[in-house]
């Protein structure tokens, strides 16, 4: 199975400040890589799939980039309706493993 | 719009089963598979598989193999998940997502959205 890594696990920030996530995949995955974002209690909402791709409807300020084995989700100016927990996904091969998440809350 | 419309939460006893519904709308059922992913309480997400809506053929990752079935009635649009003989550690969170292609649309080209609003089962004796 292939292994996703994020670093940090949790990330405490200011409003406005620029926030960047990491992951690692244990072998290359090109880019099938997706990032998700979770709130509490609430479903997991697509943001960005294939490394770098924004789902329609989801804000500029997320980004995404990287290739073969690491990746990262940047927000470039973190608003209050972003300080929610995200997760990246490999998509290269079954089982599509998640990585164990990135908590990112307010300062 | 399209939307996975879940089943309210559960609880059993150890020893119990549970069906978790799954209903979509919005789109051609057949078109999209349905995958199944977990979250137990305070953790992360844990994918169990997929089902092919078109054939019915379901696939089960480690970890989820006996107890877990995934079905479908493709009369009413709707997948189901049933997990027999509960343990306390089935307790969590279980979401269904429908796995969309892009791209050419290799089996690699796949995302997960929309999700259900997730189903909780409660396993307590």
């Amino acid at each position: 199975d292939i292994q996703m890594t994020q670093s940090p696990s949790s990330l405490s920030a200011s409003v406005g400040d620029r926030a960047t996530i990491a992951c690692r995949a244990s072998q290359t995955i090109s880019n099938y890589l997706n990032w998700y974002q979770q709130k509490p209690g609430k479903a997991p909402k697509l943001l960005i799939y294939a490394a770098s791709t924004l789902q329609t409807g989801v804000p500029s300020r997320f980004s995404g980039s990287g290739s073969g084995t690491d990746f990262t989700l940047t927000i470039s100016s973190l608003q209050p309706e972003d300080f929610a927990t995200y997760y990246c996904q490999q998509s290269y091969n079954t089982p599509r493993t998640f990585g164990q998440g990135t908590n990112v809350e307010i300062k | 719009q399209v939307q996975l419309v879940q089943s309210e939460s559960e609880l059993r006893k150890p020893g119990a089963s549970v069906k978790v519904s799954c209903k979509a709308s919005g789109y051609s059922f057949t078109n999209y598979a349905i995958n199944w992913v977990r979250q137990a309480p305070g953790h992360g997400l844990e994918w169990m598989g997929w089902i092919d809506t078109s054939t019915g053929d379901p696939t089960y990752a480690q970890g989820f193999t006996g107890r877990f079935v995934f079905y479908l009635d493709t009369s009413v649009s709707t997948a189901y998940l049933q997990i027999t003989s509960l343990k306390a550690e089935d307790t969590g969170v279980y979401y269904c997502v429908r796995g969309a292609s892009y791209g050419s649309g290799s089996w690699r080209e796949v995302l997960f959205d929309p999700w259900g609003q997730g189903t909780l089962v409660t396993v307590s004796s």
